[in-house]
């Protein structure tokens, strides 16, 4: 089935450990993101990029950063986690240049730094 | 820099009872309007979308939405809820002329309760 993969599914972190949150997509989409969800706050865009090679930042990028070596991998890297990355991160994809945007959204990751 | 404001944070209804969601959204361009439902544990699905024509739009498992163009909003409306609709509501919004990347940009979310 056509999708987004994300790994790990859930995983407990201790503070100032690295994290890389793999996302993998199969609808040849060529635009990617990154947001977290937390509770009272919804969706916040992490990163994005917008086709393979290049990447941007989003609403809340401080402490993460993204690579996109080919159209269908988009990992994420915490470089040195910290508690306030506990979060439930969702990873999704989309058909820039036409259609609407609308987002395809992989299971989530949640994180747990401590 | 646009946003998107839902004011109901959580909503406790009875089955059967009618919904509806308030969205507001600030950004004076072109839109295409989002909601999305979160189940419990699981990702975010589309419910449904407006990008043109129609302002009431109908989505999956009877849900519509309005969309008001002279009041900024996106309502989402069921006549008759059922316990399974018991989820978060994220409404969203994307501008058409927001450069390189159109990048949803989510409300808060409204959490829904249905009594069975």
């Amino acid at each position: 089935i056509a999708g987004i993969t994300q790994a790990p599914t859930s995983q407990i972190l201790a503070a100032g450990r690295r994290m890389t949150l793999r996302c993998t997509q199969d609808m040849r989409h060529n635009a990617m993101y990154w947001y977290r969800q937390d509770l009272g706050l919804g969706l916040r865009l992490i990163h994005y990029s917008n086709t393979a090679g290049t990447t941007g930042k989003g609403e809340v990028p401080d402490g993460y950063s993204v690579s996109r070596a080919n159209t269908d991998d988009f990992p994420l890297t915490l470089a040195s986690a910290v508690p306030s990355q506990t979060s439930v991160y969702f990873c999704a994809s989309s058909e820039q240049g036409r259609g609407t945007g609308e987002l395809f959204f992989g299971e989530g990751s949640r994180l747990t730094v401590l | 820099a646009q946003s998107v404001s839902q004011h109901n944070h959580h909503v406790i209804l009875s089955e059967a009872a009618s919904l509806e969601l308030g969205c507001n959204y600030s950004y004076g361009g072109t839109v295409n309007l989002f909601w999305y439902v979160q189940y419990p544990g699981q990702h975010l699905q589309l419910l449904l979308k407006y990008f043109s024509g129609d302002p009431l739009v109908k989505g999956i498992k009877g849900f519509e939405a309005e969309f008001i163009k002279s009041k900024f909003s996106f309502n989402l409306r069921k006549p008759s809820v059922q316990w399974s609709d018991t989820a978060e509501y994220f409404c969203a919004v994307n501008s058409l002329s927001s450069g390189s990347a159109r990048q949803l940009t989510f409300g808060s979310g409204t959490q829904l309760t249905v009594l069975p």
